[in-house]
């Protein structure tokens, strides 16, 4: 089945260390995207990308670092400089060559706890 | 800068009672798409509906629909008869028609169904 996969579904680390939340999409999506959740809030975007070996700083990108060098993956590194790591993380995919409104569409999420 | 505000943070209801969400938008663009997803208990995003600017036409799917009012920038939705079932956090979001063509999206409003 088509879908966008994200691994693992939790996720502990302790302060200090950086960690890579995967995401893989078989869509054949042109474009991919990194959302944050905090409790009580909406998703906001921390990368975004809209081909490969391409990405762009969201609105909250400080502290995370991607990459993009294959179409269905988009990896996240969370690094020790971001302040707040623990947070829900949600992948996006969306296709460009379907034209607007570019429906994005979403992975499970990883849930990061960083004690 | 696009913002949407969801202002009903918790809405409580009995089921079978009707329920309106709100949601308020602000953008310069004037090519734009609205966006309402579901998120139970899981976590996963759950896409309900999607609107681009110039169609204000009302949208009924069932128990659900959907009235945009480009007037007053405003794109509520409402459940008839609620159910246990659609006890989730519903966001609100927004997306240009160029440049990132990421979403905003509201803080949400948890609707929980009382059996």
């Amino acid at each position: 089945d088509g879908g966008i996969t994200q691994s693992p579904k939790y996720l502990f680390r302790k302060e200090g260390q950086n960690v890579t939340l995967s995401c893989e999409q078989n869509l054949n999506h042109d474009a991919m995207y990194w959302y944050r959740q905090d409790p009580g809030q909406g998703l906001r975007l921390i990368y975004y990308s809209q081909i490969v070996n391409d990405f762009q700083k969201g609105d909250i990108a400080e502290g995370y670092s991607v990459s993009r060098e294959k179409k269905e993956s988009f990896p996240l590194t969370v690094t020790s400089a971001q302040k707040n790591p623990t947070a829900f993380y949600l992948c996006a995919s969306s296709s460009r060559q379907a034209g607007p409104p570019y429906e994005q569409y979403f992975g499970p999420g990883t849930r990061l706890t960083v004690t | 800068a696009q913002k949407v505000t969801q202002a009903q943070t918790e809405i409580s209801v009995v089921e079978k009672e009707d329920v309106t969400l709100d949601c308020v938008y602000e953008t310069r663009d004037t090519t734009y798409y609205l966006f309402w997803y579901k998120q139970p208990p899981s976590g996963e995003l759950v896409f309900l509906i999607r609107r681009n600017s110039f169609d204000e036409q009302n949208e009924i799917s069932g128990r659900y629909s959907w009235n945009f009012q480009k007037s007053t920038s405003s794109f509520n939705f409402t459940i008839t008869a609620s159910q246990v079932v659609d006890s989730a956090v519903y966001f609100c979001a927004l997306s240009e028609a160029m440049g990132r063509r990421a979403l905003t999206f509201g803080s949400g409003t948890r609707l929980q169904v009382q059996p």
